[in-house]
């Protein structure tokens, strides 16, 4: 089914590690964004994507680098991972600037110790 | 500085009932709001939608009224369904820009 695959869907990090959570769609959107759930604090926006080659910051970038060199791929990159970046991340993507908002990846929940 | 606001953390209704989800936000410049339904395990899936030009939007047993000079909208569940149980999450966008502000999300039980 067309959609958007997240990968891993769990993962256990040590403080300082890094890794790179994968987001493909092949819905040929153009918008995609990573954000992050946390109790309490709903979905925040970590960055975003308006199309191949352009990215940009959301509201908790810092931490997280992102890169955007083909229209379906969207990876997340975790360059020195902290306690504080436990959290479950969502991967979404949009057609353009759609009224009707985004297309959800099922999760990665990640753990860093 | 919190955009969407949704100020009930959680919610109980009986089966049958309607469900009543509130949401409050301060840009007025967003041009559309949108409801999302999660599931444990699961990522958001987009429910209902509506126009900052509209004051209501109907589909099915799914009602979201829009009030804009209170910065207030609401989304109507009759009846609530056990299948409902699950947290509902208010977004905003402005058409103009790029990114979709999600309220923390209310957690609805439907108790049969």
């Amino acid at each position: 089914n067309a959609g958007v695959t997240q990968t891993p869907k769990f993962q256990v990090l040590k403080t300082g590690q890094s890794m790179t959570l994968q987001c493909a769609q092949d819905m040929n959107h153009e918008y995609m964004s990573w954000y992050r759930q946390d109790p309490g604090m709903g979905l925040r926006l970590i960055h975003y994507s308006v199309g191949a080659g352009i990215t940009d910051q959301g509201e908790v970038p810092n931490g997280y680098n992102v890169s955007r060199s083909t229209t379906e791929d969207f990876p997340l990159r975790l360059l020195s991972a902290a306690p504080s970046q436990t959290s479950v991340y969502f991967c979404a993507s949009r057609p353009g600037q759609s009224p009707y908002g985004y297309t959800f990846g099922s999760g990665t929940r990640l753990t860093v110790v | 500085d919190q955009q969407v606001k949704q100020n009930s953390p959680s919610l109980s209704v009986q089966e049958g009932r309607i469900s009543i989800l509130n949401c409050d936000y301060t840009n007025s410049m967003f041009d559309y709001f949108l409801w999302y339904k999660k599931y444990p395990a699961e990522g958001p899936t987009f429910l209902i939608s509506i126009s900052s030009i509209k004051d209501k939007n109907e589909d099915g047993r799914f009602t979201v009224f829009l009030n804009k000079s209170a910065k207030h909208l609401s989304l109507h569940i009759v009846p609530s369904q056990p299948g409902d149980s699950a947290v509902y999450f208010c977004a905003a966008i402005r058409a103009s820009y790029d990114k979709v502000i999600f309220g923390p999300g209310t957690s609805l039980s439907v108790i049969p």
